[in-house]
């Protein structure tokens, strides 16, 4: 079964510092990974995601993570955070051999940017 | 740039009573989907569906629970009857195919009295 981790509740970074939000992952094949970001009141916006390819993505907002398969973790990272960064991210994962099209999502990761 | 539209974005009703949250999904999209998130926790899964019939479905998904595509745009999910801990904030998705990106709508908040 297909499973994320995300291992803190909350991330605290003062704006302008390198922010990094872990996660983790379990799958039987290999995996599709995907960082969305939650603001209050509102939906899901997708991030980024890797498929295959180059082990470092890059995403909107100047966003990035980069896939370790050694280690099965997509940590996301942003070299300057900014405060309109704050928000809840979410790690997903789909098994590429998984018959169905589902996303198991982490249980996100709370961001503050601090001024 | 298109997106995913939901209705209504808050539906309060009473226990036992059926409802129907609708999603305008993105036109040229294929695969749909229905996640709910309750209050402070993680996004579940609930349903996906592809050509016009449900490809997967998540435990929660009960007899409770159906989803329809009435017409060419229209994506909809029908809880019966429901339960307070039907509460919760739901969300509809699609992509264009099962391995990319999903787009999610804005939600609908329901709340169950």
């Amino acid at each position: 079964a297909q499973s994320v981790a995300q291992p803190e509740d909350q991330v605290n970074v003062a704006e302008g510092n390198p922010l990094t939000v872990k996660c983790t992952y379990s799958v039987s094949g290999n995996p599709y990974l995907f960082w969305y970001v939650q603001y209050p009141n509102r939906g899901l916006q997708f991030l980024l995601k890797y498929i295959t390819g180059d082990n470092l993505v890059k995403g909107s907002y100047g966003f990035e993570a980069e896939f370790n398969k050694s280690q099965t973790s997509f940590h996301l990272k942003k070299p300057s955070a900014l405060v309109s960064d704050s928000a809840l991210y979410f790690c997903a994962v789909r098994d590429i051999n998984n018959y169905g099209q589902n996303f198991v999502f982490g249980p996100g990761t709370r961001l503050s940017v601090l001024p | 740039e298109p997106e995913v539209t939901q209705t209504p974005s808050h539906q309060v009703t009473q226990m036992g009573q059926e409802v129907i949250l609708r999603c305008v999904p993105i036109s040229n999209h294929l695969y749909f989907y229905w996640y709910r998130q309750i209050l402070g926790q993680k996004v579940e899964f609930l349903v996906s569906f592809y050509n016009n019939e449900i490809s997967e479905k998540s435990e929660i998904f009960d007899d409770q629970f159906s989803v329809e595509r009435p017409d060419g745009s229209n994506f909809t999910l029908k809880i019966r009857s429901t339960k307070l801990e039907d509460s919760a904030m739901y969300f509809c998705a699609s992509s264009v195919e099962g391995k990319h990106e999903q787009y999610f709508g804005p939600g609908t908040r329901l709340t169950v009295t």
